[in-house]
């Protein structure tokens, strides 16, 4: 499988916690992108890197979220001390710059804070 | 500031009717981009088109097609004679120019088709 890889797919954890996710993405793609989606809504953008640099961060993304990219390849996002604000599915998405196609995104890591 | 809007919350119809999901968007920016995506139960959004700001032509790809107007700042999608595997949660998004990537989206719309 060539598409975007996310790991692990499904994670309930209790508040207070901390979690992290994974995000491998094809592999020659250089950008990478974080996204939030609660029920009911389209995901919202939370941060994006080039390579290993993180190049922007939404205002959603609190003291309580960091995400990494170390070398330029699969990304990690943790969330600290979760919150039941915090349950949704993040998305990862990555593209090629100037390639003019479009972001692969992958299926999902869906949080439940209980 | 960006903004999508997609007005229809969920759309119901029967198999073989034809179906129009509707969106509108703001921004200040010259140029821009459009999108589509579909998200089916699994949850993966799959890509449908991408239009740049400047081409307003419609397009049209199988049973689907999509009507672009600056005017109405609208981009709205049609899919002709629906199935049942069209159910899914449909959504409209934005990007600027310079992170075409970086994608604003709407609230979604969800379509059941019904056999």
């Amino acid at each position: 499988d060539t598409g975007v890889s996310q790991d692990p797919r499904h994670k309930i954890t209790k508040r207070g916690q901390n979690v992290t996710f994974r995000c491998d993405p094809i592999s020659e793609h250089n950008r990478l992108y974080w996204y939030r989606q609660t029920l009911g809504q389209g995901p919202e953008f939370l941060t994006y890197f080039q390579n290993e640099a993180q190049l922007e961060k939404s205002r959603l993304l609190s003291d309580r979220f960091s995400a990494e990219r170390p070398k330029g390849s699969f990304s990690t996002l943790e969330i600290q001390r979760t919150e039941q604000g915090d349950s949704a599915m993040y998305l990862c998405a990555s593209s090629l710059v100037n390639s003019n196609t479009e972001a692969f995104f992958g299926q999902g890591t869906r949080l439940t804070v209980v | 500031a960006q903004k999508v809007t997609q007005a229809q919350t969920e759309i119901s119809v029967v198999e073989k009717e034809d179906v129009t999901l509707d969106c509108v968007y703001e921004t200040r920016d010259t140029t821009y981009y459009l999108f589509w995506y579909k998200q089916p139960p699994s949850g993966e959004l799959v890509f449908l088109i991408r239009r740049n700001s400047f081409d307003e032509q419609n397009e049209i790809s199988g049973r689907y097609s999509w009507n672009f107007q600056k005017s109405t700042s609208s981009f709205n999608f049609t899919i002709t004679a629906s199935q049942v595997v069209d159910s899914a949660v449909y959504f409209c998004a934005l990007s600027e120019e310079y992170n075409t990537d970086k994608l604003i989206f709407g609230t979604g719309t969800r379509l059941q088709v019904f056999p």
